[in-house]
Parts: C-alpha cells; sequence; structure tokens
C-alpha cells in the first residue's frame, strides 16, 4: 500500500539559510499535518491543511510557511535557520480520523 | 491546553510478560485517541485508534482501552516479545472535527529482553 512520502529524508544546512521539505500524501488523502520532534520530544504539531486550507496551526514561527498544492502535495518552507530548528519534520495524512506518519525529514542546522 | 502524560516513562520486563502502558490527558473533549510506535530515529506507526465512543480496540497482541470521561487510556500488550522494544506514543486528537491536529504524550521507552 502506498505511504505517505516526505524529501529529503536527510538535510544538512547553516545557519541563516533556507530549507524546504516536501511531502507527498497518501492517494485520495485530502488533509496533510506538519509536526516538528526535536531530540528526545514527542511531536509538536505545526500546521494542518484541508483542502488546500489551512485548516489549523499550532506553534509554528513566523520564519516558517506552508501550503498544500493542487494535487494536495505539501511544502513546508523554512527561511532564516537557527540551531534549535534541528528535529525531525513529520509530515501525516489522513482521510477520516486516522494520521499516517511519514518516515520524517532529519534537518540539522549548523 | 490539552496536556497529554504517559506512564511509566521507561520500562524493562524480561521477554513474554504481559504490560500495561499508561497515558492520560487534561481536556476529555477528544475526538479519539490514537497510539503509535516509533523506533528509534524512524517514523510512526500507527497501532490502533480508538473513537471516543469507543471503549477499546484490539489488534493481535495489543488491547487498547479508553475512559475518556477520566482522561486516561491504556495500552496493554501481550506476551511482549525483543521486536516489541520502541517508544509508544499516545495521542489525542482535540474534539469538533474530524481533521484535528494530534497532542502528543512524550512516550513510554519500552525494552523487551530476551
Amino acid at each position: 500500500a502506498a505511504g505517505v512520502i516526505q524529501s529529503p529524508r536527510h538535510l544538512i544546512k547553516e545557519k541563516r539559510e533556507t530549507a524546504t521539505l516536501k511531502c507527498y500524501p497518501i492517494p485520495r488523502h485530502d488533509t496533510v499535518y506538519w509536526y516538528q520532534q526535536g531530540p528526545g520530544q514527542d511531536p509538536q504539531f505545526l500546521i494542518s491543511f484541508y483542502e488546500k486550507m489551512q485548516s489549523d496551526k499550532g506553534s509554528i514561527p513566523d520564519r516558517f510557511s506552508a501550503q498544500q498544492f493542487s494535487d494536495y502535495h505539501s511544502e513546508l518552507n523554512m527561511s532564516s535557520l537557527e540551531l534549535g530548528d534541528s528535529a525531525l519534520y513529520f509530515c501525516a495524512s489522513s482521510l477520516t480520523e486516522t494520521q499516517y506518519f511519514g518516515p520524517g525529514t532529519r534537518l540539522l542546522v549548523l | 491546553k490539552q496536556e497529554v502524560t504517559q506512564i511509566p516513562a521507561a520500562l524493562s520486563v524480561p521477554e513474554g510478560e504481559n504490560l500495561v502502558l499508561n497515558c492520560s490527558f487534561t481536556d476529555s473533549a477528544i475526538y479519539n485517541l490514537q497510539w503509535f510506535r516509533q523506533d528509534p530515529g524512524k517514523g510512526l506507526t500507527s497501532l490502533l485508534l480508538i473513537q471516543s465512543s469507543q471503549r477499546e480496540q484490539t489488534s493481535g497482541r495489543l488491547n487498547a482501552s479508553l475512559d475518556k470521561s477520566s482522561g486516561r487510556s491504556t495500552l496493554y500488550i501481550a506476551a511482549s516479545q525483543p521486536g516489541d522494544s520502541a517508544t509508544y506514543l499516545c495521542a489525542v486528537r482535540h474534539g469538533g472535527t474530524s481533521y484535528g491536529k494530534l497532542t502528543f504524550g512524550q512516550g513510554t521507552i519500552l525494552t523487551v529482553h530476551p
């Protein structure tokens, strides 16, 4: 069965650089969620989209923005990267109640 | 603000034991509760989902219960195996919508010794 695809899987950036993370939901899923998991921490909700419209917003810094495109894939854009942005970024998708998570993108900011 | 707490933070058991992981949440107005498994450095695998109207769900050796009024859920693992070693996370979906965000607990790190 198709799963959530995230790219890239690993990313290394310098401070103040920009990063773009991509998420391809399971086909026919209409909702996409982004979560950030810092080292040794639980995942924290960032933002979600339902039918290409932002549906909820969590603790997402103003330096971050995201959108969902017409083909339902989503991109998380992160600017002016800081050391504290180093984390595992998960995308999840859903059609009904269950959220299915992708493998994550591991971002390291040096 | 919803807060989710998991006890214990870590658990080490010999193979074959039955065990219980606990999850509590402060706001009972949840839509559903989901249990996940996470292997080190890996993604989240959904194990069980319990709707707010349900009392329990079972999948193989796993059984999850939900007492919404008291804000508690348990994950029961029968006849534990070394392959069950992982971090187990519970997450609640906020009430009102079917596309609500999840709030996670800190997880229980489970180690099953051969």
